[in-house]
């Protein structure tokens, strides 16, 4: 499969817990996103990496929510402290330059009980 | 804010009929209009895109108009299938902000055998 891959694709913690998800993107896409899409809704912007520099992040990304992409390939979204707010599908994806579409992964769904 | 509206909120349309979704906008620092369909459970898949210096792109049955005077573009469905019974997200990228995809709310499109 040479999609976007995320893991897992779903995960049920308990408030106050710390979880992390992982994105591989399409092999040599520099750009990667990662969104939050909450029910009923369009995905929000969360933050944005070119190679392994953090570019952008939304002011949805409080202090407790920290990514990274430490070889430009894949990447990692953390939650530390989940609230029940954080509850959500967690979408990655990449594109392979700035003027090109997005593709995206499967996503992970965050349950927070 | 809204950055991108879309309208409607859910459609039914006849196996055969044409479905056809609107999305306006106000950023005119926007170039480029992705329009992504979305099953239950899974991430959005790119359907369609344009860039505001087309007025029309047609891809299969899906076609995308694109009014630049009135900030306005739709998606138009047409011979519209069961297996099209999906929601479907507009969204718009900034040349600004550049890597930041806004999207719509979201039309759940179901299409009636």
């Amino acid at each position: 499969d040479t999609g976007v891959s995320q893991n897992p694709r779903h995960k049920i913690t308990k408030r106050g817990q710390n979880v992390t998800f992982r994105c591989d993107p399409i092999s040599e896409h520099n750009r990667l996103y990662w969104y939050r899409q909450t029910l009923g809704q369009g995905p929000e912007f969360l933050t944005y990496f070119q190679n392994e520099a953090q570019l952008e992040k939304s002011r949805l990304l409080s202090d407790r929510f920290s990514a990274e992409r430490p070889k430009g390939s894949f990447s990692t979204l953390e939650i530390q402290r989940t609230e029940q707010g954080d509850s959500a599908m967690y979408l990655c994806a990449s594109s392979p330059n700035l003027n090109t579409e997005a593709f995206f992964g499967q996503g992970t769904r965050l349950t927070v009980v | 804010q809204q950055q991108v509206k879309q309208s409607p909120q859910s459609l039914i349309v006849q196996k055969g009929g044409i479905s056809i979704i609107n999305c306006a906008y106000e950023n005119t620092a926007f170039d480029y209009f992705p329009w992504y369909q979305q099953f239950p459970g899974k991430g959005p898949a790119l359907l369609i895109a344009i860039r505001p210096d087309v007025s029309e792109k047609k891809e299969g049955r899906f076609t995308i108009s694109f009014n630049k005077s009135a900030k306005q573009f739709s998606l138009h469905i047409m011979d519209s299938q069961p297996g099209d019974s999906a929601t479907y997200f507009c969204a718009a990228r900034s040349k600004d902000t550049g890597n930041q995809f806004y999207f719509g709310t979201g039309t759940s499109l179901t299409v009636i055998p």
